[in-house]
């Protein structure tokens, strides 16, 4: 079983629309998340960090942990063209290393 | 600008050969980190360097080699015993090791066998 599960897509979507990306992980003692959307030919960019279970939005973007249940989740409010990407979820580890889900590809459709 | 620097943005190796990926960060960041991408995986650790002089070895480091002489450079050396070169290599430099500081990614570097 891989540390960290995150179905690879596509995700389609129309423009306009609420956009949830899941990520599962297994290992209890992870306590940091991330989130990093990655265009193509280039590098991942930090889109949201989280420590705690809860929520933590940013504008069109909000986070999710669920530490009961190792379920991590990205929301995109109101989806761009723009927004079309491969997502990225990461946990950190007890040494501080990042584990990486494999990514979903989301395209929105204008 | 403050951001990472990779470079080449392409870089081709022929059988047998050493070659050389540049990483440099005006971030003045401590922590520098090589991963390697490959289709439809996650990324994948492979060396990380906290502090000047000193490096570690991530999960897949065989075939790989650092150095970590100035706090802004991390060059990673792609050898001829690595036998699956082609990938997309994207270096990251944090704050520190610890577990409040996020990674910040170079635009990478794709490498691929002549």
């Amino acid at each position: 079983q891989k540390e960290v599960e995150q179905d690879p897509g596509p995700l389609s979507v129309p423009e306009g629309a609420i956009v949830s990306l899941n990520c599962t992980y297994s290992n209890s003692a992870f306590q940091y998340f991330m989130w990093y959307r990655q265009y193509s030919r280039k590098g991942p960019e930090l889109l949201m960090y989280t420590y705690s279970s809860g929520n933590k939005e940013d504008g069109r973007f909000t986070a999710q942990v669920d530490k009961s249940s190792k379920y991590i989740s990205l929301f995109i409010r109101d989806s761009q063209p723009s927004d079309s990407a491969t997502y990225l979820c990461a946990v950190m580890d007890s040494s501080y290393k990042l584990i990486f889900g494999s990514g979903t590809r989301l395209l929105v459709r204008p | 600008d403050g951001g990472i620097t990779q470079s080449p943005k392409y870089l081709f190796r022929k059988e047998g050969q050493n070659v050389t990926l540049s990483c440099e960060q005006n971030l003045n960041h401590d922590a520098m980190y090589w991963y390697r991408q490959d289709p439809g995986q996650g990324l994948r650790l492979i060396y990380y360097s906290q502090i000047v002089n000193d490096f570690q070895k991530g999960d897949i480091a065989e075939g790989y080699s650092v150095s970590r002489e100035k706090k802004e450079s991390f060059p990673l050396t792609v050898t001829s015993a690595q036998k699956n070169p082609t990938a997309f290599y994207l270096c990251a430099s944090s704050i520190g090791g610890g577990g409040n500081q996020p990674q910040h990614f170079g635009d990478g570097t794709r490498l691929s066998i002549l």
